[in-house]
C-alpha cells in the first residue's frame, strides 16, 4: 500500500492564480480530511469528508473549495491564491473519525507570491 | 471551539535527560492523541488515549490523561537524538468527526 500520497510537494503561484492539490489514499478509508500547518504552528482543519460525495468545513475553510468523487480522491482546490495561503498542506485519511489513527500524506508546500 | 494549548513552545536538552510537555484545554475531550512529527513529513500517532487518569507507555515515553480529561502530558526519559521532532497533541471535538490539534512542542535532542 501507497498510503497516502499528494501532489504536487512543491509549488509557488501568483496572487490571483488557482491550483489544485491532489490527495489519494489506497486504504478504503471513509473519512479524509485536509489541514493545513502554518511555520512553526499545529494543523489546521479545512475541509473534511465521512465518505464518498460527503464534504463539510473545517476551522479554515475560506478561500478553499472540496469535492469527494471517489472513496480515494479527495481534492483541494484554491481558486484566487493569496500570500495568506502560503503554507504546508497536509491530506489525511482515516477509516472513521474520532479515535481511529489518521494516516498522513507527505504535505505540500505551498508559496504564493 | 476548544482549544489546546501545548507548553512549552521549544524545548532544547542534551542526550540523556528528561522532560515532560504539556497539553492543556479548559474543554473536555472524549479522547485526546498523540503525535510526532519529523521535518518534510507527515504526523505521525504515537498513542491514543481515551480515559481520564490514563497512563500509557511507549518505550521510554509515558503519556498520561488528565482525570478531568481536559490535559494530558507526555514525559520522555533519557531523551535521544531520535526524539527529535514537533509532538502534537489533538483532541477528539466529541462529535467524532475531527480533531483539534495543539500548536506543538518542537523537542531538539543534542547528542
Amino acid at each position: 500500500n501507497a498510503g497516502v500520497t499528494q501532489t504536487p510537494k512543491f509549488r509557488i503561484l501568483k496572487i490571483g492564480q488557482s491550483m489544485t492539490l491532489q490527495c489519494t489514499q489506497d486504504m478504503n478509508h471513509n473519512y479524509m480530511y485536509w489541514y493545513r500547518q502554518d511555520p512553526g504552528m499545529g494543523l489546521k482543519l479545512i475541509y473534511y469528508s465521512v465518505g464518498a460525495g460527503i464534504t463539510d468545513k473545517g476551522e479554515v475553510p475560506n478561500g478553499y473549495n472540496v469535492s469527494r468523487s471517489t472513496t480515494e480522491d479527495f481534492p483541494l482546490r484554491l481558486e484566487l491564491a493569496a500570500p495568506s495561503q502560503t503554507s504546508v498542506y497536509f491530506c489525511a485519511s482515516s477509516y472513521s473519525g474520532g479515535l481511529d489513527e489518521q494516516f498522513f500524506g507527505p504535505g505540500t508546500r505551498l508559496t504564493v507570491l | 471551539t476548544q482549544l489546546l494549548e501545548q507548553s512549552p513552545q521549544f524545548l532544547s536538552i542534551q542526550e540523556g535527560e528528561n522532560l515532560t510537555v504539556y497539553c492543556n484545554s479548559s474543554s473536555v475531550f472524549s479522547s485526546l492523541q498523540w503525535y510526532r512529527q519529523e521535518p518534510g513529513e507527515g504526523p505521525v500517532l504515537l498513542v491514543t488515549v481515551v480515559t481520564g487518569g490514563e497512563v500509557k507507555k511507549l518505550k521510554r515515553l509515558t503519556f498520561q490523561f488528565g482525570d478531568a480529561r481536559k490535559d494530558s502530558s507526555l514525559h520522555i526519559t533519557a531523551a535521544q537524538p531520535g526524539d527529535t521532532g514537533l509532538y502534537l497533541c489533538a483532541g477528539d471535538n466529541n462529535a467524532g468527526n475531527m480533531l483539534t490539534f495543539g500548536g506543538g512542542t518542537r523537542l531538539m535532542v543534542k547528542p
